[in-house]
């Protein structure tokens, strides 16, 4: 069935190091995809979001691409920071639907 | 401007009780979605409604749950005679239209605990 999956639960960076997280989605009918961010306790915050149309949008610090060929999205933290700390989860939708299909998340950890 | 309200912030159930949520969407949003999580997971779409009516309620239980969005008033979830696998946060958005490429907001989440 339709799945958006992400290839690493966990990801551990220093502080002002860049971070990588990945996305792997399966429907091909999915034009629409966002990223959140989900701090403990919290819902889901809006980050970036990008459109089929588009293979990568940058926001303040943050950047996402996608890859319609594989399948795969992806979104960039420039020197990350403490306060990224967070679940981030990649939800993807299309035009002619409204419900948001989730990724399990990938938690990042910013240490010292 | 106040973004989306949902009450209570947690909620504890005993099995067989009923659970109600509540969700407040944004000044000027008329479209709610309600979203269940289960810990160390992703959202799980439940439901999508508009004012009196419910769009698309493809990932409702078929059964003990309902929600409805009166044309005064919050959004409720409703279920009824909770089971310990109805813990959860359960989260509400609003979009101020429908269709896709139409960012939802989230509301903070109840969280559910059945004991």
């Amino acid at each position: 069935g339709e799945s958006v999956g992400l290839h690493l639960p966990t990801l551990s960076v220093q502080e002002g190091d860049n971070s990588i997280i990945n996305c792997a989605y399966s429907n091909s009918a999915s034009d629409y995809f966002i990223w959140y961010k989900q701090e403990s306790g919290k819902g889901p915050q809006f980050i970036i979001d990008i459109r089929s149309n588009m293979d990568k949008r940058q926001g303040q610090r943050v950047t996402v691409l996608l890859n319609k060929t594989v399948k795969h999205l992806s979104l960039q933290i420039a020197a990350t920071q403490p306060g990224d700390s967070a679940v981030y989860f990649c939800a993807e939708n299309s035009y002619n639907t409204d419900k948001l299909i989730f990724g399990t998340g990938t938690r990042l950890q910013v240490f010292p | 401007n106040a973004g989306v309200m949902q009450n209570p912030r947690h909620l504890v159930r005993r099995r067989g009780q009923e659970a109600r949520l509540r969700c407040s969407p944004m000044k000027g949003h008329s479209h709610v979605y309600w979203y269940r999580q289960l810990p160390e997971e992703g959202l799980k779409f439940m439901v999508y409604l508009q004012k009196e009516n419910i769009i698309d309620e493809s990932g409702m239980p078929k059964e003990r749950f309902s929600a409805e969005f009166p044309k005064e008033g919050p959004s409720i979830l409703r279920i009824q005679q909770v089971v310990r696998g109805d813990s959860a946060a359960y989260f509400c958005a609003s979009s101020r239209n429908s269709g896709g490429y139409n960012e939802q907001f989230f509301g903070p989440g109840t969280r559910l605990t059945v004991l």
